[in-house]
């Protein structure tokens, strides 16, 4: 059971527009950052967005995040095939369970 | 370009200890705080501890805490995890990170542990 809430998973067609949701706390999400991370089948995690809503060098503008309240997004538009991935929220969390808690993932699934 | 390699996973049965390795590369290891996450097989990402940039201080998830130990060693530019007591449940592959924007960024390959009779 994953500190911070996403969908399993989520699918899309390609150049539609998929959204990935992230439902945390006051703990976490409520008062910190955002974090999101992107795994390709068989290949390490990938920082693909950071304090809510910046994206690393590198990263397309076709991905975005944000935030408000307790709950995070993340946003792919233009969806491609290499979007295929597993998505990852994460955030530090100001509780004793840790200092970073992360989402059970999304499967993304390109149609 | 930022580089990190762990190293030392295997199988290892219940109640016994392995060390992990990352060695960092290609940034200033000694100015960034690091972490280790884990993911089970076909689980998701679960975070482990994080070391601050000189050693000083360490913090764990409840699950691993009194068993595993976090270390680094700036001078040979390597992270460490200290894993006792391993139990089935710590089957995983372990990454390395180095914290960037103020969380876990750059990651390595990951290595894997597995914990069985």
């Amino acid at each position: 059971q994953s500190v911070l809430t996403q969908p399993p998973s989520a699918s899309g067609t390609p150049g539609q527009r998929v959204t990935i949701s992230c439902s945390g706390s006051s703990s976490n999400i409520g008062s910190n950052y955002v974090y999101w991370y992107q795994q390709l089948p068989g290949t390490a995690p990938k920082l693909l967005i950071y304090r809510n809503n910046q994206r690393p060098s590198g990263v397309p503008d076709r991905f975005s995040g944000s935030k408000s309240g307790t709950s995070a997004s993340l946003a792919i538009s233009g969806l491609r095939s290499e979007d295929e991935a597993d998505y990852y929220c994460a955030a530090w969390d100001d509780s004793l369970s840790g200092p970073v808690v992360f989402g059970g993932g999304t499967k993304l699934t390109v149609l | 370009e930022v580089q990190l390699v762990e190293s030392g996973g295997g199988l290892v049965q219940p109640g016994g200890s392995l060390r992990l390795s990352c060695a960092a590369s290609g940034f200033t290891f000694s100015s960034y705080w690091m972490h280790w996450v884990r993911q089970a097989p076909g689980k998701g990402l679960v975070w482990v501890s994080r070391i601050n940039s000189d050693g000083s201080s360490t913090s764990y998830a409840d699950s691993v805490k009194g068993r595993f130990t976090t270390s680094r060693d700036n001078a040979k530019n390597t992270l460490y995890l200290q894993m006792n007591s391993l139990r089935a449940e710590d089957t995983a592959v372990y990454y390395c990170a180095r914290s960037a924007f103020g969380g876990p960024g750059y990651w390595g390959q990951g290595t894997l542990v597995t914990v069985s009779s």
